[in-house]
């Protein structure tokens, strides 16, 4: 079965950039999307297809994806933006699949 | 807007059964697939199983397969999650999340929006 490899967590510093990483065998090869929770909400779209952005997210969030990582990196970090990230794959064997997830602590 | 409003959720004892429900509007349910998605508590997101739009066909996590049973019904825009044989792991909040695309094998679209959730408690 197919898995996805997240950091449990990771600390920026207020206006610093964040990088969450998410590893998994040959991810290059497949579209990854991210989801940012933040306590008692739903999970919220950030990122889509490696590297697009939905309507309404910010410019400091951007993602890339190749070889065995795809990497959500998030700039001039906030406070607004602690939250739990989670990246997602679907694989033909596993169907979907979610990594386990990132809390991200601004400092 | 996009709206999507699960219910159905409670306390149950292990063994037992619980059918949830997620209302639609603002889309043409009917043209989406589905998915069910759950999160313990503390814990990460888990997808549980996925309906395409026309209810041909389903898929189901191997932890909910042969206990658990999606169906939707596009005449009321809405969705359903059937639970039986519940156990104490499956305690979580459960939610419903449209698949991006409309239409056939898009499955490798992301999951937007997501609704408010609904919480399963198996406890005797």
């Amino acid at each position: 079965s197919y898995e996805l490899t997240q950091p449990l967590s990771v600390s920026v510093a207020l206006g610093q950039t964040a990088r969450i990483t998410c590893g998994g065998n040959n991810i290059g090869s497949k579209n990854v999307h991210w989801y940012q929770q933040k306590p008692g909400q739903a999970p919220v779209l950030v990122i889509y297809r490696d590297s697009n952005r939905p309507s309404g997210i910010p410019e400091r969030f951007s993602g890339s994806n190749s070889g065995n990582t795809a990497t959500l990196t998030i700039s001039r970090a906030q406070a607004g933006d602690e939250a739990d990230y989670y990246c997602q794959v679907w694989d033909s064997s596993t169907n979907w699949v979610f990594g386990g997830g990132t809390k991200l602590t601004v400092l | 807007q996009v709206q999507l409003v699960e219910s159905g959720g409670g306390v149950v004892q292990p063994g037992g059964s619980l059918r949830l429900s997620c209302a639609a509007s603002g889309f043409t349910f009917s043209s989406y697939g589905m998915h069910w998605v759950r999160q313990a508590p503390g814990k990460g997101l888990e997808w549980v199983a996925f309906i395409r739009y026309d209810g041909s066909n389903k898929y189901y996590a191997d932890s909910v397969k042969g206990r658990f049973t999606i169906s939707r019904d596009n005449s009321k825009n809405t969705l359903y999650l059937q639970m039986n044989s519940l156990r104490a792991e499956d305690t979580a909040v459960y939610y419903c999340a449209k698949l991006s695309c409309s239409g056939g094998s898009c499955y490798d679209n992301w999951f937007d929006p997501w609704g408010q959730g609904t919480l399963v408690t198996v406890s005797s």
